[in-house]
């Protein structure tokens, strides 16, 4: 079993609409939680990270992580095609290690 | 203006070729990543410096040796190249232990023939 899971899509939208993606995982002790963008043939972006459990917005973007259940989502609200690429959940203890979802596909269509 | 740079951003060669990525950042910041992206798009770490030290090697063939000259600069040194090093190679860098703000450079495909 990978210490990250993550459903890898892909996941088809209209514009408009609200995307949820998700991860489990199995490390009690990661403390950090990330979600990154990655266009095709880009760099991954970090799009937003969040300590320990909680909620956090910005803009569009809600990330929300619930460290009882081994569980993070990332929420985008009125989703664009400009939206559309590989969204990457990341994890890490309180060291310089991150451990990747395996990423999940976004289409958001016109 | 580019935080983290990569060159070359494409690698073709024969298996048994030496080559060499060289990755570059001017955020300041003291710690560098390599990472390997396979081509079911899963992101995995190699290794780290931290100010010119090693700090993570995740289990990588002898086959693959970093170099840090300097905290701006870590170059990935791959011998003997085999058709499974065939993958995507990202550059990262970060504040020491705050990995959770790692900038990515725009990766270097290398394919092994």
């Amino acid at each position: 079993q990978k210490e990250v899971e993550q459903d890898p899509g892909p996941l088809s939208v209209p514009e408009g609409a609200i995307v949820s993606l998700n991860c489990t995982y199995s490390n009690s002790a990661f403390q950090y939680f990330m979600w990154y963008r990655q266009y095709s043939r880009k760099g991954p972006e970090l799009l937003m990270y969040t300590y320990s459990s909680g909620n956090k917005e910005d803009g569009r973007f809600t990330a929300q992580v619930d460290k009882s259940s081994k569980y993070i989502s990332l929420f985008i609200r009125d989703s664009q095609p400009s939206d559309s690429a590989t969204y990457l959940c990341a994890m890490s203890d309180n060291t310089d290690k991150l451990i990747f979802g395996t990423g999940t596909r976004l289409q958001v269509f016109p | 203006d580019t935080a983290v740079s990569q060159t070359p951003k494409y690698l073709v060669t024969q298996m048994g070729n030496d080559k060499s990525i060289k990755c570059e950042q001017n955020l300041g910041h003291d710690t560098m990543y390599w990472y390997k992206q396979d081509s079911k798009k899963f992101l995995k770490i190699m290794f780290s410096y931290n100010n010119k030290e090693l700090i993570i090697n995740e289990t990588v063939p002898n086959r693959f040796s970093p170099k840090s000259p300097d905290k701006a600069h870590l170059n990935l040194h791959i011998n003997s190249l085999e058709l499974g090093d065939s993958a995507v190679y990202f550059c990262a860098s970060s504040r020491p232990l705050r990995a959770e703000t790692q900038y990515f450079g725009p990766g270097t495909r290398l394919l092994v023939l």
